[in-house]
């Protein structure tokens, strides 16, 4: 089966940097999601890693060790929007997303 | 364009009632899929629908869950009799074709059962 793991709540200021990281366990890999929810919303996508590195978007970067089963997401220049659930996700087989409990993020002024 | 649209945002039932949720997907997305998130816990995979046929539905908790895609469109998932544990937020998301990172999601039934 698969499992991710990454922390329930990470609290931080505005203009900060944060980094939600993820461990995962899952057999025929081929990436690693990441999310966001705001309370009551639709989950969004926000970016994937297929390959070890680096993937920048604007003040949102994601990271990929498959060697380490390690991704995270990292958010600079934190705002107050940015305060939401964040869920990693991996995909392996056909197409299915596996995802994890999510981390709330709480930004304070 | 329209994204993907569930209905209703809410229900409250009591235990022994039956509930229908439905999703439209996105025009043109051939792929549906169903998730439920029990508070606190993941977001868990029910069921993928490719058209009108089900292309996986190992998520699926037990016989008392019922999807069904007519025509390949919009979607429906049926819960009877409902049990308290089935209680948390069910999220629909379409994608294009089969997808291994990119999921456009509605913003979920919150569905109670008391």
């Amino acid at each position: 089966g698969q499992s991710l793991e990454q922390p329930s709540e990470v609290t931080a200021v505005e203009g900060a940097i944060v980094q939600i990281n993820c461990t995962y366990q899952t057999s025929g890999f081929y990436g690693l999601s990441w999310y966001q929810q705001h309370d009551g919303g639709a989950p969004t996508f926000l970016s994937y890693n297929a390959l070890d590195g680096l993937e920048e978007t604007g003040r949102f970067s994601s990271f990929l060790s498959r060697s380490d089963s390690y991704g995270y997401l990292l958010l600079q220049e934190l705002q107050m929007k940015d305060s939401a659930s964040y869920f990693c996700a991996v995909t392996s087989g056909y197409s299915t997303l596996t995802f994890g409990k999510g981390t709330m993020l709480l930004v304070s002024p | 364009e329209a994204g993907v649209t569930q209905f209703p945002s809410h229900s409250v039932i009591e235990k022994g009632q039956t509930v229908t949720l439905r999703c439209d997907p996105i025009s043109g997305h051939d792929n549906l899929y169903w998730y439920r998130r029990v508070m606190g816990k993941e977001i868990k995979f029910l069921l993928h629908f490719v058209k009108e046929s089900k292309q996986d539905e190992s998520g699926m908790p037990n016989n008392r869950f019922l999807a069904e895609r007519t025509g390949g469109t919009y979607s429906t998932l049926k819960v009877q009799p409902a049990e308290l544990e089935d209680s948390g937020v069910y999220f629909c998301a379409s994608s294009p074709g089969p997808t291994r990172k990119k999921l456009f999601f509605g913003s979920g039934t919150q569905l109670s059962v008391l």
